[in-house]
């Protein structure tokens, strides 16, 4: 069984660029999340999709992140314009919304770099 | 709000000693418990939960940790380290099973010496 897939594992940007994310959750999964990971520091979550639904985006800087899940499957997160503060992690991860393992499986994760 | 504190950025143990990692939670509610495993460029990984059934949880990989209330704590052990254990481990609490809103600590980076 394939794991979450996030796309691209490293981008390096200049401030003030537009940069997006890609996840695609295990087949299945109908809950998808983005977090954030600062260095030295656990994630924080950003966005919780149940289907196409935004159930959780309460920290979500909606000033400058979007995000989006069309069919209910693939995501995408988009920062515009990146700040130097973006630079980070952003992990993608999916589980069974009915299901009570409490078990996330993670991507490997997008490091972002902002000049 | 739930919230957790992990007692050491770093622990540093020699190979086949006892492993122990602190997690000290908040909640308002009863809580689920949760640790996760991270190796270095790679996704987070679920070792252990606890969810109000026994207070003892085993885990993958010989890890375990004990629910204590009554010390808010839900330290994580191994009886003997192994070199792959060197990792990042995150205590992480949810108020749901579901584990949709988990919150995470800020982690403990785990070295094993030879």
């Amino acid at each position: 069984e394939a794991g979450v897939v996030q796309s691209p594992r490293y981008k390096i940007i200049e401030k003030k660029q537009p940069v997006a994310f890609w996840c695609n959750p295990i087949s299945g999964h109908n809950t998808l999340y983005w977090y954030l990971q600062n260095l030295g520091q656990g994630p924080e979550l950003l966005i919780r999709y149940e289907n196409e639904e935004a159930v959780d985006d309460s920290q979500l800087p909606k000033d400058r992140f979007s995000a989006e899940r069309l069919k209910g499957v693939d995501s995408t997160l988009k920062i515009q314009p990146a700040e130097l503060g973006d630079s980070a992690v952003y992990l993608c991860a999916s589980s069974y919304s009915q299901g009570v393992t409490g078990e996330l499986f993670f991507g490997e994760g997008s490091r972002l770099t902002v000049l | 709000a739930q919230s957790v504190t992990q007692l050491g950025s770093h622990v540093s143990v020699s190979e086949g000693a006892l492993v122990l990692l602190r997690c000290n939670y908040s909640s308002s509610v009863p809580p689920y418990l949760f640790w996760y495993v991270q190796y270095p460029n790679q996704g987070l990984q679920l070792l252990l939960k606890y969810t109000s059934a026994a207070t003892l949880v085993k885990g993958i990989n010989g890890f375990e940790a004990e629910f204590k209330k009554s010390e808010t704590s839900f330290h994580l052990t191994k009886p003997s380290a192994h070199m792959s254990d060197a990792a990042e481990y995150f205590c992480a609490v949810s108020k749901e099973t579901s584990g949709s809103r988990l919150t995470f600590g800020e982690g403990t980076q785990l070295t094993v010496n030879p």
